[in-house]
């Protein structure tokens, strides 16, 4: 069966360009997180998706970040005004229901924004 | 602030050796902790879980030992293999909350 999966696997993009970042997440999961995982760091929560519920946007470190789902299907990561500090990789991680379950990662998208 | 955070960077290891990966954790509140594994190029990979109820709990070739009484987390690979090299995270949550932390990690490298 298919996984979660993350599109591009690789974006280099210069200073002050908007990136779209997308998310598959494994079918029937009706949670969704992005996280951001910069070079040697653990994983930084970043937003929260839970089927049809209002989405928890605590993690977003700045309203140049925004994050889309329609339903319970992709998922797209959008970045405005890309910094140098934006680079990073984004991971994805899906779950049948609540943290409490198994989160299921997806590759990421390495960003540099040069 | 309260964190997770992990004691040592870097682990090496002899193929066949056991392997303990050590984390502490200050928030009192934690009742949930999470390892994961994380090869490089890919996402983290559940390894195993404990609920604060727990102070031991067994997988395959691996054991996560809780002790609530110095709020540290370890996890003990049997027998570890080359194919065991990646970082390994903890990840702490408390009270219901859906919003894990994470550590940095800690890197595991296995010589053959």
């Amino acid at each position: 069966g298919a996984g979660v999966s993350q599109s591009p696997s690789n974006k280099v993009t210069e200073k002050g360009k908007d990136v779209e970042l997308r998310c598959d997440p494994i079918s029937g999961h009706t949670a969704l997180y992005w996280y951001r995982q910069r070079l040697g760091q653990g994983l930084e929560f970043l937003i929260y998706f839970q089927g049809n519920s209002a989405p928890d946007k605590s993690g977003l470190p700045s309203d140049r970040f925004s994050a889309e789902r329609t339903g319970e299907s992709v998922s797209t990561l959008t970045i405005q005004r890309t910094q140098q500090e934006d680079s990073a990789v984004y991971l994805c991680a899906s779950s049948p229901a609540i943290m409490t379950d198994t989160q299921y990662f997806g590759p990421g998208t390495r960003l540099t924004v040069l | 602030g309260e964190s997770v955070g992990l004691h040592l960077p870097t682990l090496s290891v002899q193929e066949g050796d056991n392997s303990i990966i050590n984390c502490a954790y200050s928030n009192s509140a934690s009742d949930y902790f999470i390892w994961y594994k994380q090869e490089s190029g890919k996402g983290p990979q559940f390894i195993i879980d404990i609920r604060s109820n727990m102070d031991k709990r067994q997988g395959q070739r691996v054991t996560v030992l809780l002790n609530k009484t110095v709020k540290h987390l370890s996890l003990q690979i049997a027998a570890t293999q080359p194919g065991d090299s990646a970082v390994y995270f903890c990840a702490d949550l408390s009270g219901g909350s859906y919003i894990p932390t994470f550590g940095r990690g800690t890197s595991l490298i296995v010589h053959p």
